[in-house]
């Protein structure tokens, strides 16, 4: 079955990085898009970007631009989303999912990022 | 990409169907038959219940329809349940890039 396990919980300072990873298992892992979307404590769902993990190829929201790396390893059929210059606004679970991002049907347990001095 | 808006709430008592929209512009929900809905429970991850506009996975009731038109999607569900007290959200692809905007969510409580 298909199935995407993200890494655990992290905590970071303002001005860091953090860099979730999202195993993916149960299916071909370069023959679909991830994708990742953001949700803040009590607030909506926020679509922060693509990866083609075949080609490598990405399209990130403008708001993030600059800001988000998405990327991959294929030998171990994982991606991963870097986001850096992080602010307290940065705090909220970090969901990855299975593309393409217009039927995201297979979704990550998420990640929960506290940014705290 | 600005957020596609929704209202914030909506409510029916069971059996009763509730309908929610979502607008947006022609550079995403009027522009593309890309519209999905999704699904989320308190504490859980998202839940594809609709893709490209009217299309549902398999598994996801045939309680749960959607339509299009214009710039404005509607997700309808029908003979409303006690599991769908959920909060949803739309989504639609936004063009240049292959890029994608969510709603602003809809909390539907079952009375």
């Amino acid at each position: 079955q298909v199935q995407l396990v993200q890494s655990g919980a992290e905590v970071k300072k303002p001005g860091a990085s953090v860099k979730v990873s999202c195993k993916a298992s149960g299916y071909t892992f370069t023959s679909y898009d991830i994708n990742w979307v953001r949700q803040a404590t009590g607030q909506g769902l926020e679509w922060m970007g693509w990866m083609n993990p075949n080609s490598g190829n990405t399209g990130y929201a403008q708001k993030f631009q600059g800001r988000v790396t998405m990327t991959r390893n294929t030998s171990i059929s994982t991606a991963y989303m870097e986001l850096s210059s992080l602010r307290s606004e940065d705090t909220a679970v970090y969901y990855c999912a299975r593309g393409p991002h217009t039927a995201m049907r297979y979704w990550g347990q998420g990640t929960l990022v506290t940014v705290s001095s | 990409q600005s957020a596609l808006t929704q209202p914030p709430s909506a409510s029916g008592s069971p059996g009763q169907s509730v309908t929610i929209s979502c607008t947006g512009t022609s550079s995403d929900v009027g522009g593309y038959n890309y519209v999905s809905w999704y699904q989320q429970h308190p504490g859980k991850a998202p839940k594809l219940m609709i893709y490209e506009v009217s299309k549902r996975p398999s598994g996801v009731p045939d309680r749960f329809s959607g339509s299009k038109s214009g710039n404005t999607a509607s997700l309808t569900v029908s003979g409303l349940q006690a599991e769908d007290e959920a909060d949803y959200y739309c989504s639609s692809y936004a063009g240049s890039n292959n890029l994608g905007v969510f709603g602003t969510g809809t909390k539907v409580t079952v009375l």
